[in-house]
């Protein structure tokens, strides 16, 4: 069974700070990776994905992941993190050849002014 | 174009009441899915489904009951609700045939149900 950890609950940076999450996820087969964010009082949005490829993703908002296959883990980076960008961050996996998308329990990041 | 669209989205019950929750795409896609959110617990999956017609039992599906009757909808049904049901309720759908490497989910804004 598919399974995604994120390894921070809680990260609490000031504006220009650098952001990485962590995400590590356990599933044999291929692999569609996902990351959303959902801003206060409001529905996931999707910020990249990962299907194939070139394993370093660019998303919105200036975020970037990269996938690396030998350790499992698809890890969100931002080189400077604006107020903004205070948010909840969720890790996905899943979602093809029948398999559903898995999420994990989420990151929520405060950006201090 | 609505995407995914929930109704209701606010709803208070007693406990023991019943409802249905409605989900509504109109994207074409084939897989649906019905999570909660809980503080500290991220996005649990209750039930999913791959097609019409079809239902899988997700993560968390005690106490709850689905139906894909049609493509488009999906819907999520509370027989007897509980306190511990108190959630905020996501549906999402995802996947077309036609482009069989996106399996991107698209998310409705949500239902935010108290069983008191």
């Amino acid at each position: 069974a598919q399974s995604v950890s994120q390894h921070n609950h809680h990260v609490i940076l000031s504006e220009a700070a650098s952001l990485e999450l962590g995400c590590n996820y356990s599933y044999g087969g291929t692999v569609n990776l996902f990351w959303y964010v959902q801003y206060p009082g409001q529905h996931l949005q999707l910020l990249l994905k990962y299907f194939s490829g070139d394993p370093l993703v660019k998303g919105i908002k200036g975020f970037e992941a990269e996938f690396i296959k030998s350790k499992f883990s698809f890890n969100l980076r931002k080189p400077s993190v604006q107020w903004s960008d205070t948010a909840e961050y969720f890790c996905a996996v899943g979602g093809q050849a029948g398999t559903a998308l898995i999420f994990g329990k989420g990151t929520t990041l405060s950006v201090s002014s | 174009n609505a995407g995914v669209t929930q109704t209701p989205k606010f709803r208070v019950l007693k406990t023991g009441q019943s409802m249905t929750l409605l989900c509504a795409q109109d994207m074409n896609h084939e897989y649906m899915y019905w999570y909660r959110q809980d503080p500290g617990m991220g996005l649990r999956l209750i039930h999913y489904s791959v097609g019409e017609g079809t239902t899988a039992k997700g993560e968390v599906p005690d106490g709850y009951n689905v139906s894909r009757l049609k493509k488009q909808n999906f819907l999520l049904g509370l027989e007897s609700a509980a306190p511990s049901q108190t959630s905020v309720y996501f549906c999402a759908s995802s996947y077309t045939p036609l482009d069989i490497l996106n399996t991107e989910a698209f998310f409705g804004q949500g239902t935010r149900l108290t069983v008191v």
